[in-house]
């Protein structure tokens, strides 16, 4: 099956700054890469995905970015704000976009200082 | 509001005691799936349900078993809880498998201590 690897488990940078998740995945079939943040005592939300026919998508502050040959994708915060602090979750998917048979790394937890 | 609700939020138990978490989502998702949280481990795939009445099992299902007899609810049942699930579980539902555009929607999650 399909194994996440998610690095590092922590993450500490200086408010303004920027942030990098690094993510490797096993199977070169995998073709949905969806970013989920969990905030303190909530459940995990979805904050950006990418799928296997794009190199990078952004949204405002954040970006992803996928290597297919590589087999690694990445998040990228610019300007960090205290609102970024949580634990972030990559995952990997073989069905494309659905939800199912999403596998996810170990999180890591991002904390911004202030 | 759409959205996925599981009760209860918080559960203490004690070893062997049977005990059930529910799950129900409003937004007519054919695909629910639970999984468990714990440190340093992520999340980890219990079961999951591509549609009414079939279900099958995630990375880690010894010692639960679900049901998907309605399209909305997917129930948890711990037959014998033993302190090793202690654990925080979260229900998640998306509109359909192998979607373009489905998103995993999640519960609020149950935090579950087995003594």
């Amino acid at each position: 099956g399909e194994n996440v690897e998610q690095h590092p488990s922590t993450l500490s940078v200086q408010e303004g700054d920027s942030a990098v998740i690094k993510c490797t995945y096993s199977d070169s079939a995998s073709n949905y890469f969806p970013w989920y943040k969990q905030e303190l005592g909530k459940r995990p939300q979805l904050i950006i995905d990418i799928r296997s026919n794009v190199g990078e998508k952004k949204d405002q502050r954040i970006a992803v970015t996928l290597n297919k040959t590589a087999k690694h994708f990445s998040l990228h915060i610019t300007e960090t704000q205290p609102e970024d602090s949580a634990v972030y979750f990559c995952a990997a998917s073989l069905s494309g976009g659905g939800a199912d048979g999403l596998t996810f790394g170990k999180g890591t937890h991002l904390i911004i200082q202030p | 509001e759409a959205q996925v609700t599981q009760n209860p939020r918080y559960l203490i138990t004690v070893t062997g005691k049977k005990l059930t978490v529910t799950c129900s989502q409003n937004m007519n998702h054919e695909y629910m799936s639970w999984y468990r949280q714990d440190p340093g481990l992520g999340l980890r795939q219990i079961y999951y349900s591509m549609n009414v009445e079939v279900t099958d099992k995630g990375d880690v299902p010894e010692g639960y078993k679900v049901s998907r007899k309605e399209k909305r609810n997917f129930p948890l049942i711990l037959e014998s809880p033993s302190p090793n699930q202690t654990s925080l579980y979260f229900c998640a539902s998306s509109l359909s498998t192998g979607a373009y555009n489905s998103p995993l929607h999640f519960g609020n999650g149950t935090r579950l201590t087995v003594t």
